[in-house]
């Protein structure tokens, strides 16, 4: 089962970018689909996009199109979700997880907690 | 506002059986597989059900899944106080081409 560590929590001004990584245990240059979750506060899960390493192509939702950029590290087989233009209503956890084929998230990271606040 | 409609919330005594319910259209639940996810307080979402009903390792059989048309269950029989979490149905989206989460049910077990 892949493990996926990801970056710790970051504090952000409004109007900023912000930077999560996502380290996997395995090969995520196989096929396999890096996501993006985000959690605000008490609230439910909120799928941001997919990435395909292998091929570099992503699918990011429709809210996300214009300020989200997923990129991927051969080297260290590490996944990277950059998000600009933050506002408070970026705050939230964001998790990464492994997409497999079937359409399931199997694995997931920890979590990152990013907090927007003047 | 989700697509994917679930309950807000939920709840069992110590045993019983308990189904959650999530409701979808033809282009997500009617048209692609199932999954459902478990989240307990406080950490990461973990995978408990996909294709609909299929169980990966380490799930117990107390958790099963099943698909209807353009709805899905998740019945949890046996219930137990570790099975108070925070519950999600997914799926893959064919109109918005992306993959979207039910709203959450919340589980109680009293």
């Amino acid at each position: 089962q892949m493990q996926l560590v990801q970056s710790g929590a970051e504090v952000k001004k409004p109007g900023s970018s912000v930077k999560v990584s996502c380290q996997a245990s395995g090969d995520i240059f196989s096929g396999d689909a890096i996501s993006w979750v985000r959690q605000a506060p008490g609230q439910g899960l909120e799928w941001m996009g997919s990435f395909i390493p292998l091929f570099g192509s992503s699918n990011y939702a429709q809210r996300f199109q214009d300020r989200v950029t997923f990129t991927a590290d051969k080297s260290t087989n590490t996944g990277y979700m950059e998000l600009s233009s933050l506002t408070s209503d970026d705050t939230a956890v964001y998790y990464c997880a492994r997409r497999r084929n079937y359409g399931d998230f199997a694995s997931w990271g920890q979590g990152t907690l990013v907090t927007v606040s003047p | 506002q989700s697509v994917l409609a679930q309950p807000p919330s939920a709840s069992g005594t110590p045993g019983q059986r308990i189904t959650i319910s999530c409701s979808g259209s033809t282009s997500n639940i009617g048209r692609n597989f199932v999954f459902w996810y478990q989240q307990l307080p406080g950490t990461a979402p973990k995978l408990l059900i996909y294709r609909n009903d299929q169980r990966p390792s380490g799930v117990p059989d107390r958790f099963s899944g099943s698909k209807s048309g353009t709805s899905a269950s998740l019945a949890i029989s046996g219930l137990r106080s570790e099975d108070e979490a925070d519950y999600y149905c997914a799926t893959w989206d064919d109109d918005l081409r992306g993959d979207v989460f039910g709203s959450g049910t919340s589980l109680t077990v009293l």
